[in-house]
């Protein structure tokens, strides 16, 4: 069972350069989501997709884009990295929509410094 | 809005010590409340979870008690082992008009020494 998959699980970038984090996942779950990950502050939600074909911002949207490919797929762009974006990203997702009971389930993250 | 708040770490232990994490949460409404555990390099998994007031959510030895009357949902385990070392967040869900969004203490680290 692959659950979450992200890809990279490593990235260097220069400031001022793009690149799109992939996430996808098997399990027929309906919404995904966003997080990174900074010391000391816990997880914030950067985007969130409820269902195929919605998007909606998170707590810390500015400079980033999400696209939700399909049901299986949702990607995260950096349009034009800055230093402030180094951190560790996760991707997850969770079966029902609109259910308060229903966990995530998290790939294990993409590692991103920005130079 | 809605927050939780959680014991900053690290919280260091001996082995089989008695272990307490403190959470308390914020929130309208009735949330669902979450224990999640990140080992290291990875991402985080589910612990356990409570639904409603009274709920004892429990897993692998560690269990916790959803409070309404004092907003809290503190995680406990009997008799640690160094597996246990991880970083352990508490997280709450919130309804917004489309989705379910977990939002998520800021983390304890707990080492256990052999």
């Amino acid at each position: 069972n692959a659950g979450v998959t992200q890809t990279p699980k490593f990235q260097v970038l220069k400031t001022g350069q793009s690149m799109t984090l992939q996430c996808a996942q098997d399990m027929n779950h309906n919404s995904m989501y966003w997080y990174r990950q900074d010391p000391g502050m816990g997880l914030r939600l950067i985007y969130y997709s409820a269902s195929e074909g919605t998007t909606d911002k998170g707590e810390v949207p500015n400079g980033y884009n999400v696209s939700r490919l399909n049901k299986r797929e949702f990607s995260l762009r950096l349009e034009s990295a800055a230093p402030s974006q180094t951190s560790v990203y996760f991707c997850a997702s969770s079966t029902r929509q609109g259910a308060t009971d229903s966990p995530l389930h998290f790939g294990n993250g993409t590692r991103l410094t920005v130079t | 809005g809605n927050s939780v708040t959680q014991m900053e770490g690290p919280v260091t232990l001996s082995e089989e010590a008695f272990l307490t994490i403190n959470c308390t949460y914020t929130a309208t409404g009735y949330p669902s409340l979450f224990w999640y555990v990140q080992y290291p390099g990875e991402g985080l998994q589910l612990l356990l979870k409570a639904t409603k007031a009274d709920d004892k959510g429990s897993n692998k030895g560690f269990e916790a008690t959803y409070r309404k009357e004092t907003t809290s949902f503190h995680l406990e385990k009997g008799s640690v082992q160094v597996s246990d070392s991880a970083v352990y967040f508490c997280a709450l869900s919130d309804m917004d008009s489309s989705a379910s969004k977990i939002i998520f203490g800021s983390g304890t680290r707990l080492s256990i020494r052999p």
